[in-house]
């Protein structure tokens, strides 16, 4: 199965600042890469897919990129409701999710 | 509207078979543009694949649960339902079911509530 590793797995960081998240696959994943974001005690919600796609209902303040082997969620303008775990996942070989981000705000 | 919303005991025995059903509401599940799945997660930790079931039939697992696992449907019920056998601590968990779309390059779209399994004597 392919491996994810998310870094860092902690950051805290300001209103407004900007946050980058990088997830490393352990081979090549194609476009097939998600990003969720998880409150606690709640489901994980989708924020992204296809690498920079946008689901439905995400502010435009989160976005993806990447490629290969390498990919990254960025959040511009951090909001104090985005505080939470994120997430990514990749369902091409098997199914992994990468160890998960703890952002917090200051 | 559409949502997932899992059910079973909340507490199982070592040993024992850990038994829980997704109830689906607002679609078919017969659909061949979604498959269907189950995410654990113990607490304090991250989140894990367990399988995912799919339109034609296939099945796919965990490697690392796959001895234990059981996925099936019952699409008469709009329901399919997770068992995983010879349970022990490490399976204590949030169980999650969700709906993954072929359209969003397999991503899992809506998730169920959770529901946390405790396994102990």
């Amino acid at each position: 199965d392919i491996q994810l590793t998310q870094s860092p797995s902690f950051l805290s960081a300001s209103v407004g600042d900007t946050v980058t998240i990088t997830c490393r696959a352990s081979q090549g994943i194609s476009n097939y890469l998600a990003w969720y974001q998880q409150k606690p005690r709640k489901a994980p919600k989708l924020l992204i897919y296809a690498t920079s796609t946008l689901q439905s209902g995400v502010p435009s303040r989160f976005s993806g990129s990447g490629s290969g082997t390498e990919c990254t969620l960025t959040i511009s303008s951090l909001q104090p409701e985005d505080s939470a775990t994120y997430y990514c996942q990749q369902p091409i070989e098997g199914l992994t999710f990468g160890g998960g981000t703890k952002v917090e705000i200051k | 509207q559409l949502q997932l919303q899992e059910s079973g005991p909340g507490l199982v025995k070592p040993s024992e078979t850990l038994s829980l059903t997704c109830n689906v509401s607002g679609v078919s599940i017969s659909s061949s543009s979604y498959y269907w799945g189950w995410v654990r997660q113990p607490p304090g930790k991250g989140l894990e694949w367990i399988g995912s079931m799919y339109y034609s039939g296939s099945r796919h697992y965990n490697p690392s649960l796959k001895s234990r696992v059981t996925l099936s449907e019952d699409t008469s019920k709009k329901q399919f339902s997770l068992k995983l056998n010879s349970v022990t601590a490490a399976d204590t968990a949030v169980y999650f079911c969700t709906r993954g779309v072929t359209r969003l390059l397999d991503a899992f779209d809506i998730w169920g509530q959770g529901t946390m399994v405790t396994v102990s004597s």
